[in-house]
C-alpha cells in the first residue's frame, strides 16, 4: 500500500534562517506531488506541484522553492524565512493528472 | 487563487441532525472532490464526483453537483460527534490537469 511521510512535524525557526521540509512517498512510482500551505483556520493554497523528477511548477511568487531530486521525494526550501512563511505545510500525491489526493500529516512552521 | 468557496464558514448542530455544506466554484471542472480535516491533521479524501454526474452517495454522505450553477453540496446524514472537523471542496479545473484548487472550508461542530 502507498504511504506518504512528511517531516519535521513541527518547526520553530527565526526570521532569516533557512528551511527544508521533506516529503517522501512509498508504494507508488511516478506520482504527481504537491505542496500546499494552510494559514490558521483557512483553506489550502497550492504552492508547487511536480509531474516528474526535476519538473517543478510554481503557483505563487514567494520566498519558497521546491525540488524533486528523486521520483518519490519532494522538498520545500527557503534560504531566508519571513514571518509570513508561518503556516501548516501539507504534501500530497496522486496518480494521474486529476482525482483523489493523498495527504501527509503536515509540517507546522512557526517563524519568530 | 481560491476556486471553491464553501458556505457556511462554520456550522454547529446536534448529534443525529443532518449537516449540509455548499461549495461554489468559478471555472469549468473535470471533477469536484470533498475532503475532511481533523484539527492539526492532513486532509482525507471523502468522495469525488465527476462533471457528468449529478449525485453520488457514500455511506452517510451524499454529494450533488450542478455544473450549470457551478455549485456542489455535501450532506452528512445522522451526524455524530466524530464528524466534527473541517470540510473542504476541491476542484480539478478543466484546463489541462494537475492542479487541484481548494476552498476555504466549512468548520462543522457536532454536539453530543
Amino acid at each position: 500500500s502507498q504511504t506518504i511521510h512528511q517531516w519535521p512535524a513541527t518547526l520553530v525557526q527565526p526570521v532569516g534562517s533557512p528551511l527544508s521540509l521533506e516529503c517522501t512517498v512509498e508504494g507508488t512510482s511516478n506520482p504527481n506531488l504537491y505542496w500546499y500551505r494552510q494559514a490558521a483556520g483557512r483553506g489550502l493554497q497550492l504552492l508547487f506541484y511536480s509531474v516528474g523528477i526535476g519538473q517543478i511548477s510554481s503557483e505563487v511568487p514567494q520566498n519558497l522553492s521546491a525540488s524533486r531530486p528523486q521520483d518519490r521525494q519532494f522538498i520545500l526550501s527557503s534560504k531566508k524565512l519571513l514571518l509570513s512563511d508561518s503556516g501548516f505545510y501539507l504534501c500530497a500525491w496522486r496518480s494521474g493528472s486529476s482525482g483523489e489526493l493523498f495527504f501527509g500529516e503536515g509540517s507546522r512552521l512557526t517563524v519568530l | 487563487s481560491q476556486q471553491g468557496e464553501e458556505d457556511p464558514q462554520a456550522l454547529s448542530i446536534q448529534e443525529g441532525e443532518n449537516a449540509t455544506m455548499n461549495c461554489s466554484y468559478k471555472t469549468s471542472i473535470n471533477n469536484l472532490q470533498w475532503y475532511r480535516q481533523n484539527s492539526g491533521r492532513g486532509l482525507v479524501h471523502l468522495i469525488l464526483i465527476r462533471s457528468n454526474e449529478r449525485e453520488k452517495h457514500s455511506g452517510r454522505l451524499r454529494v450533488t453537483l450542478d455544473t450549470s450553477k457551478k455549485s456542489s453540496s455535501l450532506l452528512i446524514t445522522a451526524s455524530r460527534a466524530a464528524d466534527t472537523a473541517s470540510y473542504f471542496c476541491a476542484t480539478d479545473p478543466n484546463t489541462g490537469g494537475f492542479k487541484t484548487i481548494f476552498g476555504a472550508g466549512t468548520r462543522l461542530f457536532v454536539k453530543a
